[in-house]
């Protein structure tokens, strides 16, 4: 049973820049769900994609977008990123649209500058 | 606003002691509870779940909930300095998302 991967490990952006992080989902799991964790805070929830479909949005702005592909596996995209953005970005699998018992990945940190 | 509170510690426990961790959540229609384990620098790891109103025992570890209270807690048996991480709750109405605590800190001194 493959675990849920994350890529990359680390990423330094500046100021007004886009990221796109990815998560690929655990073998035989179809929801994804992303999470930001600031440095000594809990995750917070970004959103979830169940079967390719958003399914439950934090409050997070819209430049915080995502994707689901058919395989499951799913992309972060956060455009003009700002200080605050500098994270570390999660990524969980679940199986079914109410996603109970979640697994993380290993996350990608994300500093801006 | 869905809320879950845990004392942020450092909770600091001697070893082969017993460590017990508090959650207290807001939202009444809460009905999934799970504890994860996190280490610095490394991701949540989940250790435990529970569902019913009680005790659930799974090796050294016991997660209590009582949702009159709007309670669970963690209970480590034969605390090891491996244990020593953060410990965060997460609480999961049905249909809806994860809202996870701050965490508590847990160091288990040798």
């Amino acid at each position: 049973e493959t675990g849920v991967t994350q890529s990359p490990t680390h990423l330094i952006k500046t100021r007004g820049q886009q990221v796109t992080l990815r998560c690929s989902s655990q073998s035989g799991h179809n929801t994804v769900s992303w999470y930001q964790q600031a440095l000594g805070q809990g995750p917070q929830f970004i959103f979830q994609y169940y079967r390719e479909e958003e399914n439950g949005r934090g409050n997070f702005p819209p430049r915080f977008s995502g994707l689901q592909f058919p395989n499951y596996s799913s992309e972060l995209n956060v455009n003009a990123l700002e200080l605050d953005d500098s994270a570390l970005y999660l990524c969980a699998s679940s199986l079914g649209g109410s996603g109970d018992e979640q697994f993380f990945g290993p996350g990608t940190r994300l500093t801006v500058l | 606003q869905k809320e879950v509170e845990q004392n942020s510690g450092p909770l600091s426990v001697p070893e082969g002691a017993i460590a017990s961790l508090n959650c207290t959540y807001s939202d009444r229609g809460s009905q999934s509870f799970f504890w994860y384990r996190q280490y610095s620098g490394k991701s949540p790891e989940l250790i435990m779940s529970i569902y019913s109103n009680g005790d659930k025992e799974d090796g050294r570890f016991t997660a209590q909930l009582n949702k009159a209270s709007q309670y669970v807690s963690l209970l480590i048996r034969d605390s090891q300095p491996s244990d020593s991480a953060t410990y965060l709750c997460a609480v999961k109405v049905y249909g809806q998302n994860f809202v996870f605590g701050p965490g508590t800190r847990l160091s288990v001194l040798p």
